[in-house]
């Protein structure tokens, strides 16, 4: 069965890294992905990475895989008040998409 | 190259009531899917339609229901509603060729009393 957990609350100073960290549990997943929700919206896919990567970049997003331990991360490089947000782990299955609880970001002036 | 839409944006029902939310698929994309929010949880997986059928179904009762038009878009039909039903329903297309990229709208509220 497919269970995807994170960490509930982060808060970062503006300028720094934020590190938003998922574990998940269907080894059979093809994709992992990571989206972004702002208030009252829906949800803004982010990046996502292969399951046979490592490592993904995008500009200031870089995407971790362990696939071994079943750990997905994500990083967001001089981080900004509008990086404010609930960041969605998800991985797919079939057709479907399973999701974590969320992780609120808080960035701090 | 307008996104995914939904409509209505807002909507408040009385329990026992039925519901249709509707769904326009971004431009290209032929498959639609559903699913629901509730209040500080992540998304669950309602079903999925392609090629007018339902191809995919969660964890959800026969009250819940879709349909997927011609033109790609869809619907959710919601019976006998229930308080536990409010919730945010969002609804996300992709490519049958190139699944793996879902691509969400705004959502529905749906508030049940």
């Amino acid at each position: 069965g497919e269970d995807v957990e994170q960490s509930l609350f982060l808060s970062v100073r503006e300028g720094d890294s934020s590190v938003i960290n998922c574990t998940y549990t269907d080894s059979s997943s093809t994709y992992l992905y990571w989206y972004k929700q702002e208030p009252g919206a829906g949800l803004q896919l982010l990046t996502y990475i292969f399951s046979n990567m490592d490592m993904k970049q995008d500009q200031r997003l870089t995407v971790l895989l362990n696939k071994k331990d079943k750990h997905l991360s994500l990083r967001i490089a001089d981080t900004q008040t509008g990086d404010s947000a609930i960041y969605f782990c998800a991985e797919s299955n079939d057709y479907k998409l399973s999701f974590g609880a969320g992780t609120t970001v808080t960035v701090r002036a | 190259d307008a996104g995914v839409t939904q409509s209505p944006t807002h909507l408040i029902k009385t329990r026992g009531q039925q519901v249709t939310l509707r769904c326009s698929p971004k431009s290209g994309h032929d498959t639609v899917s559903w699913y629901q929010q509730a209040l500080g949880q992540g998304p669950q997986f309602i079903f999925q339609y392609y090629e007018e059928e339902e191809r995919q179904r969660g964890n959800f009762p026969d009250r819940f229901s879709g349909h997927q038009f011609p033109n790609y878009s869809s619907e959710l039909n919601v019976n006998a509603l229930l308080l536990g039903d409010s919730a945010l329903y969002l609804c996300a297309s992709s490519s049958d060729v190139g699944s793996y990229e879902q691509y969400f709208g705004p959502g529905t509220r749906l508030t049940v009393t």
